[in-house]
């Protein structure tokens, strides 16, 4: 399997523009989650989707932040205008869970998006 | 606010040394994980041990679990300078997703 799949790698792009972070689950994983990564707040949850439902995006910081999984396969993470302080790694991972959206058990990452806005 | 927090932030030892980090976390929990993450890499999980357990060994790896003073401890034995990295703690409360603490960042002198 190739993994947890997120692009782009880098992203560097100027304050109040529109960042489109994305990301492919393992293929059978029915739960995804975004965390977001910083040195001064460490690993974040944003907002986590079971069955392609999001579930609990209280972490979401605000509204310039979105989050959709139109299907299973694919997840985007959208920062619209982004600013300077959103910059972090964003990483994606995803899980199969039988037990219901809360159940979670070993999580496989993805690489990450390091996201940079000037 | 983190659910796991590690102690001690970083850590430098010799290769061949044991490498111990520590996590405290603050409510009841289903499993404590441990998740290892290179630099610029995503993380990767380590072990997972039950509430119900209290030691769990994988290779090198030694987690302990006391659900009574809610902590969990990490041992690396014989380390490698390829043991160098970071290593998280996260919690699984069964009410939320993951939630991991702080990190622990380890070095190991070749």
């Amino acid at each position: 399997d190739a993994g947890v799949i997120q692009s782009p790698r880098h992203e560097v792009t100027e304050m109040g523009q529109e960042v489109t972070l994305r990301c492919k689950p393992i293929s059978g994983h029915n739960s995804l989650f975004w965390y977001r990564q910083t040195m001064m707040r460490g690993l974040e949850l944003l907002i986590y989707f079971n069955n392609n439902v999001p579930i609990d995006d209280s972490g979401m910081p605000e509204d310039r932040f979105s989050a959709k999984m139109p299907n299973a396969s694919f997840s985007t993470l959208k920062i619209q205008p982004s600013e300077p302080r959103d910059s972090a790694v964003y990483f994606c991972a995803s899980i199969y869970s039988n037990l219901g959206p809360t159940n979670t058990g070993e999580l496989f990452f993805g690489e990450g998006s390091r996201l940079t806005v000037l | 606010s983190q659910q796991g927090e590690e102690d001690p932030q970083a850590l430098s030892i010799q290769e061949g040394e044991n490498a111990t980090m520590n996590c405290s976390y603050k409510t009841s929990i289903n499993n404590l994980q441990w998740y290892r993450q290179n630099s610029g890499r995503g993380l990767v999980h380590l072990i997972l041990i039950r509430s119900n357990e209290r030691e769990k060994h994988s290779g090198r790896l030694r987690v302990t679990l006391d659900t009574s003073k809610k902590s969990s401890s990490l041992l690396i034995t014989a380390s490698r300078a390829a043991d160098t990295a970071s290593y998280f703690c996260a919690t699984d409360t069964g009410r939320r997703a993951l939630t991991f603490g702080s990190g622990t960042r380890l070095q190991v002198q070749p």
